[in-house]
């Protein structure tokens, strides 16, 4: 159990457009979803983290309109990045915590590339 | 605040061979610890995890972590490196009372040889 995915793996796009990365939790309820980004060869930077129903708690330095969260429901939490630049080409790693438990599942991650 | 220093970028070992990758940290609580491996282009697997109780704590693959609390240390081992633990490994640390986020330590790449 506690299986986590995200969709898609990988997304090519130009700049200027807009890119949605789901993250789902497939056999548990995540009360909280946390999103990465990992740069290569780098340990992962939070960029925020979302509990169902509120609005997202974002670190310091990551923009919020420009990345932005939703955690609808118990197993589904989306980032969206707004008017994408290739400076926001990265891997980005969702992970997903159930209230009973300490442990973070992760997913596999969604390779954005920007041109 | 909560901090955790992996001080060794890269750990080769021999297969066969013991492996030790090292972990500090720093909580003003008590901690909870993890560690987690990532293989290339992948997310991060669960390995194992200290909340509470026995200092040495088993987990996936054959690995193992003592929890020294005078050393504040979590280091990884394994008594038998085989090829195929070669990986990124992070450690990270949560305070027991923070219901929110773990801190990541910078990762060690272990590579095995054959």
């Amino acid at each position: 159990g506690a299986v986590v995915s995200q969709h898609p793996s990988w997304v090519i796009c130009k700049s200027g457009t807009s890119v949605k990365i789901e993250c789902r939790s497939l056999d548990f309820q995540a009360t909280t979803m946390f999103w990465y980004r990992q740069f290569p060869k780098q340990s992962l930077m939070l960029m925020a983290t979302s509990n169902e129903g509120s609005k997202a708690t974002y670190e310091q330095g990551v923009e919020k309109d420009k990345f932005l969260i939703n955690h609808a429901s118990l197993t589904l939490s989306t980032l969206t990045v707004t008017s994408a630049h290739p400076e926001d080409s990265s891997f980005y790693i969702c992970s997903a915590r159930r209230a009973s438990e300490e442990t973070q599942y992760f997913g596999p991650g969604t390779r954005l590339l920007v041109l | 605040a909560q901090s955790v220093a992996q001080p060794e970028d890269q750990v080769n070992v021999a297969e066969g061979n013991p492996l030790t990758v090292k972990c500090t940290y720093s909580v003003s609580g008590n901690p909870y610890l993890f560690w987690y491996v990532q293989y290339p282009n992948r997310g991060l697997q669960f390995l194992l995890k200290y909340i509470t109780g026995d200092n040495l704590v088993k987990g996936s693959y054959g690995f193992e972590a003592e929890f020294n609390k005078s050393q504040t240390s979590f280091h990884l081992k394994k008594p038998s490196a085989l090829v195929s633990d070669s990986a990124l490994y992070f450690c990270a640390v949560r305070e027991g009372t923070n219901a929110g986020k773990s801190t990541f330590g910078d990762g060690t790449t272990l590579t095995v040889k054959p």
